[in-house]
Order: structure tokens, then sequence, then C-alpha cells
């Protein structure tokens, strides 16, 4: 079946690092691929998606590709902030179920 | 818009007690999804309705849980009795299926402490 996995945390890294979190899927078809960010005490938000291979995804100043030949959609964001402290979780969707398929979520930590 | 309205946003009650979480959906969406997250489970699909018709309950851990659609507006997740093991943090989500795929919106979410 469908499955997502993505690195295990927590990372920490310091304000201005290079930023990559790891997400291979397995799928059949042609899943859409989502990053969502969960801040402390809030709910998932959707930080970005790319529906076909090849397609990057962007939003404040983070970035996914879509690797089909890798069956993967790494996060990278070139220069952290304090800020982006939070746990972020890597998702498939596919076929008519209209359901995703979480990854088990990658806390980062960023300190001053 | 509003977004996923949820409530409530904390309870705590006493085991055995009943618990009813509720949520409004983003209107125009045809999926309401509730999940669970828990520190050692991390997010666990509960259910999913499609146009208020429920689609897979297969993640809904036991008979103490029941959820409902009556409307395309309002869904809710009943846990009776409660029992502290279902302490969590419970999200109501929707989305709309359309020409781009799927993408799912979540509420802030119910968290939920059984003592």
């Amino acid at each position: 079946g469908n499955s997502v996995t993505q690195m295990e945390g927590p990372v920490t890294l310091s304000e201005e690092a290079f930023l990559t979190i790891n997400c291979t899927y397995t799928a059949t078809g042609y899943p859409s691929l989502f990053w969502y960010v969960q801040y402390p005490g809030e709910g998932l938000q959707l930080l970005l998606k790319a529906t076909k291979a090849d397609d990057k995804g962007s939003n404040k100043g983070f970035e996914a590709t879509y690797r089909k030949e890798t069956t993967s959609f790494h996060l990278e964001k070139g220069s952290v902030q304090v800020s982006d402290s939070a746990v972020y979780f890597c998702a498939l969707s596919g076929g008519s179920q209209g359901n995703l398929i979480f990854g088990k979520g990658t806390k980062l930590s960023v300190k001053p | 818009d509003a977004g996923v309205i949820q409530s409530p946003r904390h309870e705590v009650t006493e085991m055995g007690q009943e618990v009813t979480l509720r949520c409004k959906p983003i209107s125009g969406h045809d999926y309401l999804f509730w999940y669970r997250q828990t520190m050692m489970r991390g997010l666990e699909l509960l259910i999913y309705f499609n146009n208020n018709v429920p689609i897979d309950d297969s993640g809904m851990p036991e008979d103490r849980f029941s959820a409902k659609m009556p409307n395309a507006s309002f869904s809710t997740l009943k846990i009776q009795p409660s029992e502290p093991r279902d302490s969590a943090v419970y999200f109501c989500a929707s989305s709309f299926w359309g020409p781009s795929g799927n993408t799912i919106y979540f509420g802030e979410g119910s968290w939920l402490t059984v003592v």
C-alpha cells in the first residue's frame, strides 16, 4: 500500500543554517505530495504541495521538488529562523479515496 | 473563509463520562476527516466522510467511538464512555476534491484530557 517515510528527528539547527528534511514515498499511480507544518499548540497547516513529477512547491522560503525517479519530496530551506521551529509532516494523496497518508513527523528546533 | 472550526478547544473530563467533539468544515468541501494525535502513535486517521457518508471508519479504535455527519456543515465525534487512554488532540479536517487533486485543511484541534 501507499506509505511515507520521513527522517526521524529531532533536528536541531542554528539560525541561518540550511535545512533538509528527507521524505520518500511508496505509491501506486501518481499521487500528489504535501508538506504540512504544525507549530506548538496548533493544528497542521499546509506548507506546500506538488501535484506531478518535477513540480516544485514553495512557500515562506521552503521548497520541495517532486522526484518520481527517486520517489522523494525532500523539504529544503536555505536559511532557517527561530520561528521555523515546528513539526513538519510529509504526506501523499492518491487514487479516489480522498484521504492523505502522513509520515510520522520531524521536529525541528532552531536556536538563536 | 473561517477555516475548519472545532469545539471545544480544550476539555478535561472524568473517566466514564461522555465526550462530544464538534466540527464545522469549510463551506463547499465534500470530504471531512477526524484524526487523533498522540505522542506515542503520532497522527492517526479515525474516520472520513464524503458527501456526509462515512467512507472508511477502520481507524476508529473501538465501539466507544462514534462519528456522525448529519449535514454538510456539521460533524461530531463522540466517545462514550471515555477512558484516560483517549487523552489526545483530536483534529477535524476538510477538503475538496478538485482538478489539481485534494488538499486537506485542518482545524486547530480539540485537546482532550480524561482523568
